[in-house]
């Protein structure tokens, strides 16, 4: 059964870079006709999609978050990972990794989420 | 880009039926599949229904999805409400630019 798996700093301070990693497990990152993508979820507030990749490295991003962020993929350590830079307390928010599913850009399985916190 | 505009709250009775509606704002929403998810209090969201109206194996078939052309609209209907079924439900879909677009989000209340 696929696993997605969240890991990274819980608190970042104001302009600095926010760096989460996803470890993919029961599965490989390299299968095609998936993409792998990260969402966000600011407390108390709906889904936001920040932008999915291949396992080639083909991107995807939000064009309201695009000139932040950068998602790259290692496939030797089954692992996709999310920059977000000049980070500001409007960033602060659940971040969830999910396996984009190309055909239909549906997201299934998601991982269970981590709270990323922007302050000083 | 375009959005997808749900109602903010919905409630109904145990043993009822509860529409939540989905509207695009621009494009058809034929044009490209829908997908909805139901996230309880502090879980991550689950897919309860994919491609307008297929459901994932587990998902009960008190969940139905559909979309309307004429009024632009995906709906995702539950019949035979259980109080397990109260929680937020979020739409979603998409366009050649932007993979993910989310609706704000439907907080259904079973009371």
């Amino acid at each position: 059964q696929l696993q997605l798996q969240e890991s990274g700093p819980g608190l970042v301070k104001p302009s600095e870079t926010l760096s989460l990693t996803c470890t993919v497990s029961g599965g490989s990152i390299s299968s095609s006709s998936y993409y792998w993508g990260w969402i966000r979820q600011p407390p108390g507030k709906g889904l936001e999609w920040i932008g999915s990749i291949y396992y080639s490295g083909s991107t995807y991003y939000n064009p309201s978050l695009k000139s932040r962020v950068t998602i790259s993929v290692d496939t030797s350590k089954n692992q996709f990972s999310l920059k977000l830079s000049s980070v500001t307390a409007a960033d602060t928010a659940v971040y969830y990794c999910a396996r984009d599913i190309e055909w239909a850009n549906w997201f299934d399985p998601w991982g269970q989420g981590t709270l990323v916190t922007v302050s000083s | 880009n375009f959005m997808l505009t749900q109602p903010h709250s919905v409630s109904e009775s145990p043993g009822k039926t509860v529409t939540i509606s989905c509207t695009r704002s621009s494009g058809s929403i034929a044009s490209n599949y829908v997908q909805w998810y139901q996230q309880r209090p502090g879980s991550a969201p689950t897919t309860v229904i994919y491609e307008d109206n297929q459901r994932p194996s587990g998902v009960p078939d008190r969940f139905s999805g559909s979309i309307d052309s004429s009024s632009n609209s995906a709906s995702l209907t539950i019949s035979g409400l259980k109080t397990e079924d109260e929680a937020d439900y979020y739409c979603q879909s998409y366009d050649s630019s932007n993979r993910g677009v989310f609706g704000g989000g439907t907080k259904l209340t079973v009371l």
